[in-house]
């Protein structure tokens, strides 16, 4: 059971090149996110995906798409990078029971990307 | 909207020494949870407690104990008998509680925990 994975673990992009981060999990959660984390500012949510098939946009969603390919993969797309881009990526997975932890995210190790 | 502060942005402390880490948050809701996490320097984020808003009891697991009271809005994260492990970056996060998967999870700006030998 490896919760959830991301990849790459770190990138380098120049200014207007794309690239799509994955993320991976494998406790049936139905429900995946994309936050950013900047410095002192926390983690802000980029796009979510409640269940297979749907996203929608979260507090800073310009700049990125996503796919939620199934319910195990939920990737997000930088189409044209910018330098504002630069952070660090966290995807997180939350499962939808009546359990206690209905409400709990559980997080992947992150990716760490730079923009030149 | 809500609103998590964490106004200590760095403490430093020497092993064995307490340290309390401050959370004070903001909603409207009645109805909410409140989290912490760990990130250590490798960087990944660790989940440590959740507790919801109709439990104001406080809570103890080994080294770590935590304060909430809703008369305040606080939620404070104390650790005893602090170790050299326990440097990361802590955030105290608030996420309201409805059926709608897209509930944000609003985090405050995090505290740099050091801990010196």
């Amino acid at each position: 059971n490896a919760g959830v994975t991301q990849t790459p673990k770190f990138q380098v992009l120049k200014t207007g090149q794309s690239m799509t981060l994955q993320c991976a999990q494998d406790m049936n959660h139905n429900s995946m996110y994309w936050y950013r984390q900047d410095p002192g500012m926390g983690l802000r949510l980029i796009y979510y995906s409640a269940s297979e098939g749907t996203t929608d946009k979260g507090e800073v969603p310009n700049g990125y798409n996503v796919s939620r390919l199934n319910k195990r993969e939920f990737s997000l797309r930088l189409e044209s990078a910018a330098p504002s881009q630069t952070s660090v990526y966290f995807c997180a997975s939350r499962p939808l029971t009546a359990g206690g932890s209905r409400d709990t995210q559980y997080f992947g190790p992150g990716t760490r990307l730079t923009v030149l | 909207a809500q609103k998590v502060t964490q106004a200590q942005t760095e403490i430093s402390v020497v092993e064995k020494e307490d340290v309390t880490l401050d959370c004070v948050y903001e909603t409207r809701d009645t109805t909410y949870y409140l989290f912490w996490y760990k990130q250590p320097p490798s960087g990944e984020l660790v989940f440590l407690i959740r507790r919801n808003s109709f439990d104001e009891q406080n809570e103890i697991s080994g080294r770590y104990s935590w304060n909430f009271q809703k008369s305040t809005s606080s939620f404070n994260f104390t650790i005893t008998a602090s170790q050299v492990v326990d440097s990361a970056v802590y955030f105290c996060a608030l996420i309201i509680t409805t059926n709608n998967a897209g509930n944000m999870l609003t985090f405050g700006g995090g505290t740099r925990l050091m801990v010196k030998p």
